[in-house]
């Protein structure tokens, strides 16, 4: 089944302790993406990746960390948490063949909450 | 820097009914792809609907479909025979053309659907 699994899917921790939120699809795709949802702010995109070791920054960057060492997985690493961090975090992917002239649909993984006290 | 507004935070439609949501966005761009998300109570984006800018025809999916206007920078989305299932929330989105990567989202329409 294609699809992209996020985990964990909730997370309590505490200001300042390191944490990764894995991301991994099964679909080969080269576009992979972070957002994190606040009420009211819609998604808004974090990092996005368009193929191995190749990244960029969205709209809300600072304080996060990625990486894409291969085509599958794409972490998100938060180095410090702070509290302005706590929101609901989806990671996706897409196809993007190279001079393809169609977008293709992103496939959104389940979320993960995370709450940082 | 392109934007994505969506000025209804609520909207309340009877089952069987029609509602039409509404999206405007800001670009200088003449290539772009626009997205109608869904974001039922269980937290999954499932895609809805999108639409090409190249595309003079409205898109249509079942009972879904789009009125894009170009000029106007509009995209809103009608849900025909409403179901108590349509109830989420809407986001809509917009990706520049290929070779750009960046995602822009609005901020959501919640959508009640009585009984």
């Amino acid at each position: 089944e294609a699809q992209v699994t996020q985990n964990p899917r909730y997370l309590i921790t505490v200001t300042g302790k390191k944490l990764t939120v894995t991301c991994s699809q099964n679909m080969n795709h080269e576009y992979m993406s972070w957002y994190r949802q606040d009420p009211g702010l819609g998604l808004r995109q974090i990092y996005y990746s368009m193929n191995v070791e190749v990244t960029d920054k969205g709209d809300v960057p600072e304080g996060y960390k990625v990486s894409r060492k291969e085509k599958r997985n794409f972490p998100l690493i938060l180095e410090s948490p702070s509290p302005n961090q706590t929101s609901l975090y989806f990671c996706a992917s897409s196809f993007e063949g190279a001079g393809a002239k169609l977008i293709r649909p992103q496939h959104f993984g389940d979320g993960t909450r995370l709450s940082i006290l | 820097a392109q934007t994505v507004t969506q000025s209804q935070p609520e909207m309340s439609v009877q089952e069987a009914e029609t509602v039409t949501l509404s999206c405007t966005y800001d670009t200088s761009e003449s290539d772009y792809y626009l997205f109608w998300y869904k974001q039922p109570p269980s937290r999954q984006m499932i895609l809805v609907i999108r639409q090409e800018a190249y595309k003079q025809q409205n898109a249509t999916e079942n009972r879904f479909s789009v009125n894009f206007q170009k000029a106007a920078k509009s995209f809103s989305l009608k849900i025909s025979d409403s179901q108590l299932g349509d109830a989420a929330m809407y986001f809509c989105a917009y990706r520049s053309a290929p070779g750009t990567y960046k995602y822009i989202f609005g901020t959501g329409t919640r959508l009640k659907v009585l009984a």
